[in-house]
C-alpha cells in the first residue's frame, strides 16, 4: 500500500513568513496526526483528526498554527506567522483509527528551517 | 501530565552484542507501547509495538518486555548488526490514539 505522502520535503523561511504544510494518509485511515519534531527530541503531537474532526488539540500554538482535514482524507497545516523557535521536521501519520489502539504510520515529513 | 522517560540516550555497542532501551511511563490507563525506529533523515518506522495483556512479546531478533506494575518496557535486540544503528523511540498510548513519546535514544553499532 502506499504509504504517508507529505510536501515539501523540505522549506526555508523567514521568521514572520507564513508556511503551509500539506499531508496525504494512507487511504482508508480516518485517523491523521499532526507532529512536531524538533532535533534530537520526540515527536510531539499538535493535533489529532478523527475524519474530518479535531479529538485533541491541545498542543497546538492556535495563535500561529492551523489544521484543517475538511473532506477527511488530505490535511493542511499553517503556520502564521513563524517564529524562529517553530524550525522543526512536521511529520504526519495516519492510523486505521476504531476503538482500539492502532499503529501509526508516518509520513517522512517537511524539515522547516526559519531565518 | 502524560509522560515517558527513556534511557539511555546514547548506546554504542559492538556488533554482535545484544542492546536494551528502557521506558517509563506515568499514566497507568496506558495499554499500547509501540517502538519506532527513526533513521537519520528518514521516517520513523515502527519497528515492534506490545498490548497491555501481553508481557513480551519477540520478532526475530527484536522483543519488548513490558512489566504493567512498574510501569516500564523495555525494547531488546540482539545479535546487532551496522544497520541496527539509528535512533529508537518508545510511546505510550490509552486508547485515545495520542501516543506520548519518549526522547530517543541514538543507538550505534560498532563494527
Amino acid at each position: 500500500e502506499a504509504g504517508v505522502a507529505q510536501s515539501p520535503r523540505y522549506k526555508i523561511i523567514e521568521k514572520r513568513q507564513s508556511v503551509a504544510f500539506w499531508c496525504n494518509p494512507i487511504s482508508g485511515h480516518a485517523t491523521l496526526y499532526w507532529y512536531q519534531q524538533i532535533l534530537g527530541q520526540g515527536p510531539k503531537l499538535l493535533i489529532q483528526f478523527q475524519n474530518n474532526g479535531v479529538v485533541d488539540d491541545s498542543q497546538l500554538p492556535k495563535d500561529r498554527f492551523s489544521a484543517e482535514r475538511l473532506k477527511g482524507v488530505d490535511s493542511t497545516l499553517k503556520i502564521q506567522p513563524a517564529k524562529l523557535e517553530d524550525s522543526a521536521v512536521y511529520l504526519c501519520a495516519s492510523s486505521a483509527g476504531s476503538h482500539s489502539n492502532q499503529p501509526q504510520h508516518f509520513g517522512d515529513g517537511t524539515r522547516l528551517s526559519i531565518l | 501530565g502524560e509522560n515517558v522517560e527513556q534511557h539511555p540516550s546514547t548506546l554504542s555497542v559492538q556488533e554482535g552484542d545484544s542492546a536494551v532501551i528502557k521506558c517509563t511511563y506515568s499514566d497507568s490507563a496506558s495499554n499500547y507501547f509501540p517502538w519506532y525506529k527513526q533513521e537519520l533523515g528518514k521516517r520513523p518506522q515502527l519497528i515492534i509495538d506490545i498490548r497491555s495483556n501481553v508481557g513480551e512479546k519477540k520478532d526475530q531478533r527484536i522483543a519488548v518486555t513490558l512489566n504493567k506494575t512498574a510501569k516500564h518496557f523495555s525494547l531488546h535486540i540482539t545479535e546487532t548488526q551496522p544497520e541496527d544503528s539509528a535512533v529508537y523511540f518508545c510511546a505510550a498510548s490509552k486508547g485515545t490514539y495520542k501516543y506520548i513519546f519518549g526522547t530517543g535514544t541514538r543507538l550505534k553499532v560498532l563494527a
